[in-house]
């Protein structure tokens, strides 16, 4: 059993197309990362979320730390080619020491 | 800063074969941990050190055995390959920022066991 699920784990859009990816648990987290990785590359941290109701914007990407710190989702406006990847959320539990990551979304982006 | 370093970056062993994954890291990170990815599922941990001297088990342990003697380097051994332990293999150090720890990721060895 995943502790964290994402949704969906393929999503194929065309350019210009707005987009929501979730990652779902029912556990609490203090600290929700989301990652992006190309192939052959190892992932790239694109966000790191704290507080719940949380909200972080990098350029066209937004995301959200769920209230009850259990869910986060990322948010892509007017999507581009370039936004084509693997994306990864990853959770750290209060005194785990360690991150726990979800499966993944593919995104693929048409021209 | 070369950042997080991993060799070799492809391996082929035959079943029964042993062999050190190697990774080092420049940031002063005290901590180190490596992972595998598979098809759907996402990275998981395999071990993890918060410190030289100091390794734990993380969710995938069996089958593998890290060692951590200095704050750079953290070796993964197979001790007898497996076809199971196909997989890319990705070593990862970090250090905490704002209450959150913060992974910077090697670009990963891709092993295949025949």
């Amino acid at each position: 059993t995943q502790l964290l699920e994402q949704s969906p784990q393929f999503l194929s859009i065309q350019e210009g197309e707005n987009l929501t990816v979730y990652c779902n648990s029912s556990s609490v987290f203090s600290s929700l990362q989301w990652y992006r990785q190309e192939p052959g590359e190892g992932p790239v941290l694109l966000v790191t979320v704290v507080t719940g109701g949380e909200v972080k914007k990098l350029k066209r990407l937004t995301f959200q730390f769920g209230d009850a710190r259990k869910d986060s989702s990322l948010h892509i406006t007017a999507a581009q080619p370039g936004d084509t990847g693997l994306y990864l959320c990853a959770g750290e539990r209060q005194g785990a020491q360690k991150l726990v990551f979800g499966q993944g979304t593919r995104l693929t982006i048409n021209p | 800063n070369a950042g997080v370093t991993q060799t070799p970056k492809f391996q082929v062993l035959k079943t029964g074969q042993s062999m050190t994954l190697q990774c080092a890291q420049d940031m002063n990170h005290e901590y180190m941990s490596w992972y595998r990815q598979d098809p759907g599922m996402g990275l998981r941990l395999i071990h993890y050190s918060v410190g030289a001297g100091i390794t734990d088990q993380g969710e995938v342990p069996n089958g593998y055995n890290v060692s951590r003697s200095t704050t750079e380097d953290f070796p993964l051994r197979l001790l007898s390959a497996a076809p199971s332990q196909t997989s890319v293999y990705f070593c990862a150090s970090s250090y905490r920022s704002g209450g959150a720890r913060e992974q910077y990721f090697g670009p990963g060895t891709r092993l295949t066991v025949t």
